[in-house]
């Protein structure tokens, strides 16, 4: 079925550093994928998305594409700040239209 | 804007106790689901409701029930408590099914001692 397969953690990065954090796809057809993020002590919020092949989806300096040749929707930001420390989710939308999360990696961010 | 509410935001329970946790969805979404996000993992779907109506079923112990009632919240009920049911529980709404874009409560953490 669906799924996705991330990048683990935990990252550990300086201030103003490049931040990637890799996210495959395992799918039939073309799901909707999607990026979460889960600040200390909060709930899931929605960082980006993209519905189709070649889109891309940005937000607060991140961004991700939607790749279909290499299945991949890897999330990459220029320059992290502190405030960017959180657990981030890849996420896909199964052929049951649940949302299927990979299994988060860790950033922490040091001033 | 109106975001997911959720109560208790946390609690604690002892073993074989009740558990019951609300969730208040967005207003005019139309679909609630439930996800249980144990330590250091990654959110499971427990169960959702598409117009008060259950939608589909994850991982959900036999233990646990929900429902969706007329004014869209819905509860999510825990019986016979184990420690291993400690974790955080999500509740997530959104307008129109199949898109997978969630808006997510902040959580409730139970606590089972």
């Amino acid at each position: 079925g669906n799924s996705v397969t991330q990048m683990e953690g935990p990252v550990t990065l300086s201030e103003e550093a490049f931040l990637t954090i890799n996210c495959t796809y395992t799918a039939t057809g073309y799901p909707s994928l999607f990026w979460y993020v889960q600040y200390p002590g909060e709930g899931l919020q929605l960082l980006l998305k993209a519905t189709k092949a070649d889109d891309k989806g940005s937000n607060k300096g991140f961004e991700a594409t939607y790749r279909k040749e290499t299945t991949s929707f890897h999330l990459e930001k220029g320059s992290v700040q502190v405030s960017d420390s959180a657990v981030y989710f890849c996420a896909l939308i199964r052929n049951d239209y649940k949302l299927s999360f990979g299994a988060g990696t860790t950033v922490t961010v040091r001033a | 804007a109106a975001g997911v509410i959720q109560s208790p935001r946390h609690l604690i329970k002892e073993k074989r106790e009740t558990a019951t946790l609300k969730c208040y969805p967005i207003p005019r979404h139309d679909t609630v689901y439930w996800y249980q996000q144990g330590p250091g993992q990654d959110p499971q779907f427990l169960i959702s409701f598409y117009e008060k109506m259950q939608s589909d079923k994850g991982s959900i112990p036999d233990r646990f029930s929900a429902q969706q009632f007329s004014d869209y919240h819905s509860e999510l009920n825990m019986s016979s408590l184990e420690l291993g049911d400690s974790a955080l529980y999500f509740c997530a709404s959104s307008s129109k099914t199949r898109t997978g874009e969630l808006f997510f409560g902040e959580g409730s953490r139970l606590t089972v001692l």
